[in-house]
């Protein structure tokens, strides 16, 4: 059974803090790992797609880093803002059999003004 | 491009009755998913296609559950017969995936809201 742990469940921060939070994935048979930012009501939407070890990816304020030997990857948000406030999804993209796409169950992120 | 295009947008049907879901995929795209989102086990991958064929439905809760894909432009999820448990929203994304390159990212549609009473 192929596990992705994402940590912490929610958070709280006022607006102007930076915070991170952690997607754990299984170390072996990575392909990929994907990052998604879902407000509510709407859809999930792409952020970063990572497949490097050592790769490191910025949009903005929002950034991740991905460990495939260790199998965890780091979203961090410089400066949050209200409009930040959303869960942020990671899915793992294991290799062999086919491709599967495994979600974690989202950090939900409160930024108060 | 219209993105992702799911419908109906909301189902309200009976225990028993037949659901049909569909989605148009990205045009381009040729890998497609289907999803299910519960409060309990968030977003589970139901089944995913890759140039139109079924690559793993193991994500298929059971065979009241089908998925179809007849064309690159076009799929269906359907439940026969529907359970007050199958209530959830039901999304479905696409993506390209190169022969020799990782899948992209997923390009969610709006979802579908079934209810089974």
């Amino acid at each position: 059974i192929l596990n992705v742990e994402q940590s912490p469940q929610s958070l709280h921060v006022q607006e102007g803090d930076s915070t991170n939070f952690t997607c754990s994935f299984p170390s072996s048979n990575f392909y990929a790992l994907h990052w998604y930012r879902w407000e509510t009501a709407k859809s999930p939407e792409a952020l970063f797609v990572m497949t490097l070890n050592g790769d490191e990816k910025k949009k903005g304020r929002i950034s991740a880093t991905l460990n495939t030997k260790e199998g965890y990857s780091y979203l961090y948000i410089k400066g949050s803002q209200p409009e930040d406030s959303a869960t942020y999804l990671c899915a793992f993209i294991s290799r062999g059999g086919g491709f599967k796409t495994i979600f974690g169950a989202g950090t939900r992120l409160f930024v108060k003004a | 491009d219209a993105g992702v295009i799911q419908s109906p947008r909301h189902e309200v049907t009976e225990m028993g009755q037949e659901v049909t879901l569909r989605c148009k995929p990205i045009s381009g795209h040729n890998s497609l998913f289907w999803y299910r989102q519960t409060m309990m086990r968030g977003l589970e991958l139901l089944i995913y296609f890759n140039n139109n064929v079924p690559i793993d439905d193991s994500g298929m809760p059971e065979d009241r559950f089908s998925a179809k894909m007849p064309n690159a432009s076009f799929s269906t999820l359907k439940i026969q017969p529907s359970e007050p448990r199958d209530s959830a929203v039901y999304f479905c994304a696409s993506s390209f995936k190169g022969r020799e390159s990782s899948y992209n990212e997923q390009f969610f549609g709006p979802g579908t809201r079934l209810t089974v009473l």
